[in-house]
């Protein structure tokens, strides 16, 4: 069974500083990747994806992932924090052949210290 | 904006009680979703429908039920509620073979 590992429930930066939000999932197959964000009081939304192609992959706000199958990873980075980057952050997997089972990790809180 | 809204944005209840939220997806999407999201379980996802018929079933409970209805909107009714079942409920819309798109949610609160 897929399952999703998110290191650090908790991660503080400067602003200025280097984002790193690590994700690792478990798949017998390299499967689909997301990560989401979740701003205070709102819902999520999708911030970037990997199904095929290029292994680095370019999402909004200046995210960007890097999906290596040999380590199992897909760790999210931002070159330069923003105050605005205070969010809650999860990892998600699904299956390569379909979108709907959807396994979230449990999350990381970034926080931005001016 | 996603697309998909949710009703209500918050509800206050009492346990024993039995509530209705709804959800209308993005215009297009047959897929619809629904997530409970509380500070202990995480974000888990409760059941899915796709153009009106069940697809499948997370973690739900007995006493929750839902439906999507013809225009594609779905609706997560919630009985017997138990203070326990205060959390965020979610709800989510795909088209065919897509990215899940998330609704801003609903906050439960049962007292």
């Amino acid at each position: 069974a897929q399952s999703v590992t998110q290191l650090g429930s908790h991660v503080s930066v400067s602003e200025g500083a280097l984002v790193l939000l690590r994700c690792n999932y478990s798949s017998s197959v390299p499967p689909y990747l997301f990560w989401y964000v979740q701003y205070p009081n709102q819902g999520l939304q999708l911030l970037l994806k990997y199904t095929t192609g290029a292994t680095l992959v370019k999402g909004i706000n200046g995210f960007e992932a890097e999906f290596k199958k040999s380590e199992t990873s897909f760790h999210l980075t931002k070159p330069s924090a923003h105050m605005s980057d205070a969010a809650e952050y999860f990892c998600a997997v699904s299956d390569r052949s379909s979108y709907d089972k959807v396994i979230f990790g449990p999350g990381t809180s970034l926080s931005v210290i001016p | 904006d996603s697309g998909v809204t949710q009703t209500p944005k918050h509800l206050i209840t009492a346990t024993g009680q039995r509530v209705t939220l709804r959800c209308s997806p993005r215009s297009g999407d047959l897929s619809v979703y629904w997530y409970q999201q509380s500070l202990d379980q995480g974000l888990q996802f409760l059941i899915q429908y796709y153009n009106g018929e069940e697809r499948a079933k997370g973690n739900i409970l007995e006493r929750f039920s839902a439906q999507q209805f013809p225009d594609l909107h779905s609706e997560l009714n919630l009985s017997s509620l138990e203070l326990g079942d205060s959390a965020l409920y979610f709800c989510a819309s795909s088209g065919v073979q897509e990215t899940q798109y998330f609704g801003p949610g609903t906050r439960l609160l049962v007292l």
